[in-house]
């Protein structure tokens, strides 16, 4: 079993509407993850960290963190097509702090 | 603020070759990972160097070598090159070394071995 599991989607939505991007993990002690954003040919760019059970949000980006159930989630408000992208989630595993990667889900915002 | 910074920006070489790949970290700070990203994969961690220290390793053979400089630039050196080492490099840059710390990413080298 990967780390860091994500659907590698695609995951098509309207503009305007909600993204829910999800991603499970298989350490249970790790606290802290990461969202990242990649364009297709550029590097990734970070959106979000999170450290704590709950929510965080930072203007249309919320991160959500749930350690008893081991996934983290990722919310984007009224997509927009420049939201199109694929989205990679990281967190710490196998006893290192260095973060893991998942794949990385594929997000496309239709207009 | 100047980014991360990563040169060459692309690089083609031929199977045995070797390779050098520089980046410069973030103003303020002082720690760099390298990761190798294959297309449709995510980052796959190589190394970290701190206090220009490897700190941590990830699954990668010798031939991928590194090496921090006092003014917390690095390089990766890759040895042998095989086809399959062909992939985007990466630099992060973070300011410590610990689960906590973001880390920012470099435009990357798209290395390409023929």
């Amino acid at each position: 079993q990967k780390e860091v599991e994500q659907n590698s989607g695609p995951l098509s939505v309207p503009e305007g509407a909600i993204a829910s991007l999800n991603c499970t993990y298989s350490d249970r002690v790790s606290q802290s993850f990461f969202w990242y954003r990649q364009y297709s040919g550029k590097s990734p760019e970070l959106i979000m960290s999170i450290y704590s059970n709950g929510d965080k949000e930072d203007g249309r980006f919320t991160a959500q963190l749930n350690k008893a159930s081991q996934y983290v989630s990722l919310l984007i408000r009224d997509s927009q097509p420049s939201d199109s992208a694929t989205y990679l989630c990281a967190g710490p595993s196998g006893g290192s702090y260095i973060p893991t990667f998942g794949r990385g889900t594929s997000l496309i915002v239709h207009p | 603020d100047a980014g991360v910074t990563q040169s060459p920006t692309h690089l083609i070489k031929t199977r045995g070759q070797q390779v050098t790949l520089r980046c410069s970290p973030k103003s303020g700070h002082d720690t760099v990972s390298w990761y190798q990203q294959a297309l449709g994969q995510g980052p796959q961690f190589i190394f970290q160097y701190y206090e220009e220290e490897e700190r941590q390793r990830g699954n990668f053979p010798d031939r991928f070598s590194g090496h921090q400089f006092p003014n917390y630039s690095s390089e990766l050196n890759v040895n042998a090159l095989l086809l399959g080492d062909s992939a985007l490099y990466l630099c992060a840059s973070s300011g410590g070394a610990g689960p906590t710390y973001e880390q920012y990413f470099g435009p990357g080298t798209r290395l390409t071995v023929t």
